[in-house]
């Protein structure tokens, strides 16, 4: 079936440092890709997300590129704040959106230091 | 404002008490979720539904029963034969047909068995 395998945490960055987070999927189709972000005590929310191969999704600094050739989907930031410290969700969508059930991976926590 | 709300944030259960979690959206979206999320396992489906008085299971519905009387309410009921309910429940919910496959997601309730 479907899933999606993202890097364990936590991660812990120095303030402006580079961060990557590691996001791979697989599915049979074309799913669209997103990363959800959860910031402490709440739901989650649309960070960013990318529905065709080679598409870049880009939200608040944050960059991820859908690549086909490697079913990878991974999230980038240049220089990372304090403020960016939460759980980062990784997801894939079956059905190209049209049905909305979307398969996450297990969260990725950052934590970042001043 | 538009949104989804969930209530109550906190609960408290005794052993082998149902209690059930209240979801609301004004967003006018078709579909609405409730999905599970657990330290290290990150979120997992238990129901949803796409349309009024229909709904499907999802990957760990066992020891869950839902409704959908409405289209803007979709409460879980979490049984006594749930074997470890003590997690935290988002709900959520999403635009049918879109192209897009984003999910809005309520605050959550956290749930935890005396």
């Amino acid at each position: 079936g479907n899933s999606v395998t993202q890097m364990e945490g936590p991660v812990t960055l120095s303030e402006e440092a580079f961060l990557t987070i590691n996001c791979t999927y697989t599915a049979t189709g074309y799913p669209s890709l997103f990363w959800y972000v959860q910031y402490p005590g709440e739901g989650l929310q649309l960070l960013l997300k990318a529905t065709k191969a080679d598409d870049k999704g880009s939200n608040k600094g944050f960059e991820a590129t859908y690549r086909k050739e490697t079913t990878s989907f991974h999230l980038e930031k240049g220089s990372v704040q304090v403020s960016d410290s939460a759980v980062y969700f990784c997801a894939l969508s079956e059905y190209g959106g049209s049905q909305g059930n979307l398969i996450f991976g297990k969260g990725t926590k950052l934590s970042v230091k001043p | 404002d538009g949104g989804i709300t969930q209530s109550p944030k906190y609960l408290f259960r005794k052993e082998g008490q149902n209690v059930t979690l209240s979801c609301e959206q004004n967003l006018n979206h078709d579909a609405m979720y409730w999905y599970r999320q657990d330290p290290g396992q990150g979120l997992r489906l238990i129901y949803y539904s796409q349309i009024v008085n229909d709904f499907q299971k999802g990957d760990i519905a066992e020891g869950y029963s839902v409704s959908r009387e409405k289209k803007e309410s979709f409460p879980l009921t979490v049984t006594s034969a749930q074997k470890n309910p003590t997690a935290f429940y988002l709900c959520a919910s999403s635009i049918l047909g879109a192209d897009t496959g984003e999910l809005f997601f309520g605050e959550g309730s956290r749930l935890t068995v005396l």
